[in-house]
């Protein structure tokens, strides 16, 4: 059964750019959740949706936005990239039980 | 106040030793807790997870959780050179389904 997969792997962005970043779960899987990981603040919640609907957001500014498909493939967008929004970016969906598969994660620079 | 605090480590311990990994949380309303080791360059995999107090035992890992002090402790005996990795442990609940993480312990077990 394949894992979680993250598209890209890594990405150079400079300020003020956008990115867009993509993430598909584990088949059967409906749940998908995003995370941010730095090495000042560790890991972040950023949002999880399920079935398309955005279920829970975490205290992130409005340029970072998400979305999921009726595949439940998901993206999730940074807009008006910022030096501080450089960090490793993890999707992980979740099985009935509740448990959280990640990915291997998006890894952003921004310069 | 961190919601989840963690000792940051990094920890350096010689094979064979046993090793004690240790969160705090500040909020009673946090109901599951795991532990998750993540390697160099991929995302977090999860080892442990408990919703009660008391101890849950898997192989030579040990979780141990106490909610009337609100601490959380995860042991590895015979610690192996492959168990070199950052622990973080996470905690979930309320009806936000969201995990909250501890910064993470580095651990190197030395062979």
């Amino acid at each position: 059964k394949a894992g979680v997969t993250q598209t890209p792997r890594y990405l150079i962005k400079t300020r003020g750019q956008q990115v867009t970043l993509s993430c598909s779960p584990i088949s059967g899987h409906r749940s998908v959740s995003w995370y941010q990981q730095t090495p000042g603040q560790g890991l972040q919640f950023l949002f999880e949706y399920f079935s398309e609907t955005q279920r829970n957001k975490g205290n992130f500014p409005g340029r970072f936005s998400g979305r999921q498909f009726s595949n439940s493939r998901s993206e999730m967008n940074v807009s008006t990239l910022e030096l501080g929004d450089s960090a490793l970016y993890l999707c992980a969906s979740r099985d009935r039980a509740g448990e959280l598969f990640f990915g291997e994660g998006s890894r952003l620079t921004v310069l | 106040q961190k919601e989840v605090e963690q000792d940051p480590g990094p920890l350096s311990v010689p094979e064979g030793a046993i090793v004690s990994l240790n969160c705090t949380y500040s909020n009673s309303a946090f109901q599951y807790f795991m532990w998750y080791r993540q390697y160099s360059r991929k995302g977090p995999e999860l080892l442990m997870y408990t919703y009660s107090s008391g101890n849950k035992e898997d192989g030579r890992f040990t979780a141990q959780v106490d909610k009337s002090s609100k601490y959380i402790s995860l042991f590895i005996r015979d610690s192996q050179p492959s168990d070199s990795a950052t622990y973080l442990c996470a905690i979930e609940g309320g009806s936000a389904r969201q995990l909250t993480f501890g910064s993470g312990t580095q651990l190197t077990v030395l062979p």
